[in-house]
């Protein structure tokens, strides 16, 4: 079975501070993109960072980047200078072969406060 | 470029009811999925079209369907509504289908099943 797991329910962070997001996932296909979405209260779900598993170099945008470690199977967000405007649902999520369909973790809720 | 375009936003439909969900994919995309969000079960991939074709499908019972006309827009219905479809259902499109393509995805439709 192929599945996401994200352990922290919540977490909380001060504005321009730094956090990360832990994320493993589980897969026997070796070929496969991993992704994380940022859902605020608007519900409106937004990509924040892809990453593909053939590639070893970490992929990063912005503030945002990546911990791939392809053997451990983890795949962990980091958020620099974190902003009020952060603050949202963070998911977790893989595609495989040649399906579009995404497996999603189950979200960690992020707060960011001054 | 218009994003992706979900009608209604909010439903609220009664125990047997029946419902169709609307889908306009981004201009030029030709993938669409839909997945349902809950408190309980967090996202869950329902079923994804590609040129009028449902290429995959998830664990849900036959009362989830849907459809994909030529334009690429897409319907999702639910017959026999329950107490347990209450739920954001989400609708993401891609240029094709490929696990590499990112989702791009709508604001979502509340449906509420009383």
């Amino acid at each position: 079975a192929q599945t996401v797991t994200q352990s922290q329910p919540e977490m909380s962070v001060q504005e321009a501070e730094t956090v990360t997001l832990s994320c493993t996932y589980d897969t026997s296909e070796s070929n496969y993109y991993l992704f994380w979405y940022k859902q605020p209260p608007s519900r409106q779900m937004i990509l924040v960072i892809r990453q593909e598993a053939y590639k070893q170099q970490n992929a990063t945008e912005n503030r945002f980047s990546v911990n791939f470690q392809k053997a451990a199977k983890s795949f962990s967000l980091k958020i620099s200078d974190s902003q009020l405007g952060d603050t949202a649902m963070y998911f977790c999520a893989f595609s495989t072969g040649t399906a579009s369909k995404l497996t999603f973790g189950t979200g960690t809720r992020l707060q960011v406060t001054l | 470029k218009a994003g992706v375009t979900q009608t209604p936003r909010y439903l609220i439909k009664t125990r047997g009811q029946q419902v169709t969900l609307s889908c306009s994919p981004i201009s030029g995309h030709r993938s669409v999925s839909w997945y349902q969000q809950t408190p309980g079960q967090g996202l869950q991939f329902l079923f994804e079209y590609f040129s009028e074709t449902q290429r995959n499908k998830g664990n849900f019972p036959g009362r989830f369907s849907g459809r994909q006309f030529s334009n690429s827009r897409s319907e999702m219905n639910v017959s026999t509504l329950e107490l347990g479809d209450s739920a954001l259902y989400l609708c993401a499109s891609s240029l094709v289908w490929h696990a590499k393509n990112i989702q791009y995805f709508g604001a979502g439709t509340r449906l509420s099943v009383l």
